[in-house]
């Protein structure tokens, strides 16, 4: 099974604090997303990366920046956290040709 | 406009009744389309996809697509109170996923 690992399921932070979300996949995709998803606004895209050190920008980047080092990882950076960026993060990948996602469980963040 | 919209709910049906859950989208050129379900507090898991104009069916499971009428809606017949969750409609469009707001089912025993 596709499996998408997502470092911490609740985080606790203060305004201003640099903020790492880490996500692992196994099943070798190219491409993967971070969204966040807050109620009544549903998904949306932060960043996507198609490659190795390949990174673009989604409909929300703002406030967030990405690193891919590897092709299993793929991080998102909060780099002076905010109370709005209070929400919950999703990692996903694609499976190649179908468009399939596959989600992580979820990291529910919360900036004070 | 909204790339995806669907009615946000909640639709509430009786067991063993049939829901229909609908989505609209705007690119008349999307070619794949998606619907997740959503557990409160867990992620998106998949349930179908349909690329083709017409009916695909998985079980309780009916997709439909209207390219036409940029429409697609999930079908689910014998509604169970396990089906209660939300649903969310995505198209895919150049290499990502972009998702509806979603609908929110519930089935009532």
């Amino acid at each position: 099974d596709v499996k998408v690992t997502q470092s911490s399921r609740y985080l606790v932070k203060r305004t201003g604090e640099k903020v790492f979300l880490e996500c692992v996949q196994d099943m070798d995709h190219e491409n993967m997303f971070w969204y966040r998803q807050d109620p009544g606004l549903g998904l949306r895209l932060i960043y996507f990366s198609y490659d190795v050190k390949m990174k673009e920008k989604g409909d929300i980047p703002e406030g967030y920046s990405v690193s891919r080092e590897k092709k299993e990882r793929f991080s998102l950076i909060l780099e002076s956290a905010s109370t709005n960026q209070t929400s919950m993060y999703l990692c996903a990948s694609i499976r190649a040709g179908t468009g399939e996602l596959f989600f992580g469980e979820g990291s529910r963040l919360t900036v004070l | 406009q909204k790339e995806v919209e669907q009615n946000s709910g909640p639709l509430s049906v009786p067991e063993g009744a049939i829901a229909s859950l609908n989505c609209t989208y705007s690119d008349r050129g999307s070619q794949s389309f998606f619907w997740y379900r959503q557990y409160s507090g867990k992620s998106p898991e998949l349930i179908m996809f349909i690329y083709s104009n017409g009916d695909k069916e998985d079980g309780r499971f009916t997709a439909q697509l209207n390219k036409a009428s940029q429409y697609v809606s999930l079908l689910i017949r014998d509604s169970q109170p396990s089906d209660s969750a939300t649903y969310l409609c995505a198209v895919l469009h150049t290499d990502k996923l972009i998702f509806g707001t979603g609908t929110r089912l519930q089935v009532f025993p």
